[in-house]
């Protein structure tokens, strides 16, 4: 089992959609998440992290971190065309090592 | 502006030909590392720093090699590059005692044939 499951998509919503993002992993030690966009050809950029179980919300993002049932979540709220891009979940393992799922592919179609 | 800076991005090299992949901070970082990135396999660790002459193997490290000599800078060795070594790496950088986050280079493309 890998560490980090993520669906590879591709996910398509329509603009102005909500677009849920799902991750579950399975180390039950890990104890910070992130959330990286990457746009196809360019590296990845931090959206937002999360470490207490709950909601976390920045602007149209919210992050959701459930650890019982060891998933984390990304919702983007009015989903945009530029939003589209690759979605990696990745969790911290230790001494800064992050490891990463492979991605969700976001399609937002105008 | 906070910069992680690699260089080359993009790079055709022939199996056996030593390459370096220079990867600097701007940052005052004291952590480094240097991912790859494949299709269906996702982004898996080669090799960490977390200070000045401390460095440790990732996930992936069969192949490479990496030297921390100042803390700014953080090069990646393909001492006999094969086939197998064609990727897309990235550089990554963190704050030692921070929430864990990284910031990534811009990321180098290398084809070995």
């Amino acid at each position: 089992q890998k560490e980090v499951e993520q669906n590879s998509g591709p996910l398509s919503v329509p603009e102005g959609a909500i677009a849920s993002l799902n991750c579950t992993y399975s180390d039950r030690g890990s104890q910070s998440f992130f959330w990286y966009r990457q746009y196809s050809g360019k590296s990845p950029e931090l959206i937002m992290f999360i470490y207490s179980n709950g909601d976390k919300e920045d602007g149209r993002f919210t992050a959701q971190l459930n650890k019982a049932s060891q998933y984390v979540s990304l919702l983007i709220r009015d989903s945009q065309p530029s939003d589209s891009a690759t979605y990696l979940c990745a969790l911290n393992t230790g001494f800064q090592k992050l490891v990463f799922g492979t991605g969700t592919r976001l399609l937002v179609s105008p | 502006e906070a910069q992680v800076t690699q260089n080359p991005r993009y790079l055709i090299t022939v199996t056996g030909k030593k390459l370096t992949v220079t990867c600097s901070q701007n940052m005052n970082h004291e952590y480094m590392s240097w991912y790859r990135q494949d299709p269906g396999l996702g982004l898996r660790q080669i090799y960490y720093s977390m200070n000045v002459e401390v460095t440790d193997k990732g996930d992936v490290p069969e192949g490479y090699k990496v030297s921390r000599k100042e803390k700014r800078n953080f090069p990646l060795i393909l001492e006999s590059p094969s086939p197998n070594q064609t990727s897309l790496y990235f550089c990554a950088i963190g704050e030692s005692g921070g929430t864990g986050e990284l910031f990534f280079g811009e990321g180098s493309r290398l084809t070995v044939l």
